[in-house]
């Protein structure tokens, strides 16, 4: 099946600093890229749709000016933290949708952000 | 946008049991998917029910979609250990999918 690798798996930062996550899809394209946000034992939010070689469309409420979101090739998009503050501390999931039963996403392993 | 809710939020059975969660949502869709997440990992793709699809199997699951009443349930059937998961329910109607609350699922040995 299809896989999508997030890189790094945990980072912890000083407040005020920017951390780069990176999500690849190891053996398919992927033109279009989710990044959801997850707090402890709750659901998953969306924050952006990633498109490949044009800007990222936000969901409501998400700073496109703190979650900056690119999507250079078909098979790399990044989210970067920046002056990244404690109550950004969460899990970041990225995913990818892929070639199989239409719809079907594939996800990254998620990527554990602490702000101290 | 949060989409779906799910009931019930927490459910501890024993292994060998049946388990059944249910997804409401709120708007059309062209499908709906359920997910496995483990605790700390990325989510895992289950099953996809197409909204022209009323019931759907694999293996040790059913799902079923009620667009009426705007319902899908997942049935796990003879429960194991390694069912021990949070399963979420996921909308697709705009190019997006929108999460459900999630069930968190107790499988006891």
């Amino acid at each position: 099946g299809a896989v999508v690798s997030q890189h790094p798996s945990r980072v912890i930062c000083k407040s005020g600093t920017s951390v780069k996550i990176e999500c690849r899809s190891l053996d398919f394209q992927a033109t279009t890229m989710f990044w959801y946000r997850q707090f402890p034992k709750q659901s998953l939010m969306l924050m952006a749709t990633s498109n490949e070689g044009s800007k990222a469309t936000y969901e409501q409420g998400v700073e496109k000016d703190k979650f900056l979101i690119n999507h250079a090739s078909l098979t790399l998009s990044t989210l970067t933290v920046t002056s990244a503050h404690p109550e950004d501390s969460s899990f970041y999931i990225c995913s990818a949708r892929g070639w199989g039963e239409a719809g079907e996403l594939f996800f990254g392993e998620g990527s554990r952000l602490t702000v101290l | 946008s949060q989409q779906g809710e799910e009931d019930p939020q927490a459910l501890s059975i024993q292994e060998g049991e049946n388990a059944t969660m249910n997804c409401s949502y709120k708007t059309s869709i062209n499908n709906l998917q359920w997910y496995r997440q483990n605790s700390g990992r990325g989510l895992v793709h289950l099953i996809l029910i197409r909204s022209n699809e009323r019931e759907k199997h694999s293996g040790r699951l059913r799902v079923t979609l009620d667009t009426s009443k705007k319902s899908s349930s997942l049935l796990i059937t003879a429960s194991r250990a390694a069912d021990t998961a949070s399963y979420f329910c996921a909308t697709d109607g705009t190019d997006k999918l929108i999460f459900g609350t999630g069930t968190r699922l107790q499988v006891f040995p």
